[in-house]
């Protein structure tokens, strides 16, 4: 199945700043997601990214406030943008590995913002 | 009703035990994933599985298609196996839902 380095591994950010968050795979695939999860919540999914077209965006989420981009079939970011203390959650990208166990995630973006 | 449903939210056990976590789902599906997401936020697949049942050492995943219900155990458990464990269901093209998880705290 894939592997999947995401980084930053955690920030701490101040408010009305930008976070951009990297997603790289070590093998081609068509979409890639990213999700949010809010302390203490489960996972949200935010978009998915498909490479050469915009991403698709989940309700409650849009694209000025997260925007991705997927410049390839092995890489995408994902901004947090104007961040507030609200978005205080931890980020994840996701790949379907097409493996045995399905799904690969990266390792997670910590962010804070005071 | 969520459409995932996990049981119980919380477990803490003596390292040792065996351990049982439940979850139920609400649709029709084709597969239903494990996931264990350790303390650090980043998350590993542990199973992908569409009927009967799979393991890998000491973690075995159940599913029953027609009482759309799935059980994680882990045998001989370990203070390392503490972390939320978390099932999903497929929904649409490649999306997941997510039950709520299940934070396992094995004391020595």
């Amino acid at each position: 199945s894939a592997v999947i380095s995401q980084k930053p591994s955690r920030d701490i950010c101040q408010r009305g700043t930008s976070l951009t968050i990297q997603c790289q795979v070590d093998s081609q695939v068509t979409m890639m997601f990213w999700y949010r999860q809010q302390p203490g919540q489960s996972l949200t999914l935010i978009a998915t990214a498909n490479q050469g077209s915009e991403a698709t965006y989940e309700s409650g989420f849009v694209i000025d406030k997260f925007p991705i981009s997927r410049p390839n079939l092995t890489f995408s970011t994902l901004t947090v943008s104007n961040m507030s203390p609200e978005d205080s959650s931890i980020y994840l990208c996701s790949v379907d590995g097409q493996g045995a166990a399905g799904y690969t995630f990266g390792s997670g973006t910590r962010l804070t913002v005071v | 009703k969520n459409e995932v449903e996990q049981s119980p939210q919380n477990l803490t056990a003596q390292e040792g035990e065996f351990i049982t976590i439940n979850c139920s789902y609400s649709v029709g599906i084709s597969a239903l994933h494990w996931l264990q997401q350790h303390p650090g936020g980043g998350i590993v697949s542990l199973f992908m599985l569409s009927s009967g049942k799979k393991k890998h050492g000491r973690l075995i995943a159940t599913i029953n298609i027609q009482e759309k219900h799935s059980s994680l155990h882990i045998t001989a458990s370990h203070p390392r196996d503490s972390a939320v464990y978390i099932c999903a269901v497929p929904r649409g093209a490649q999306k997941l839902v997510f039950g709520q998880g299940t934070r396992l705290t094995i004391n020595p």
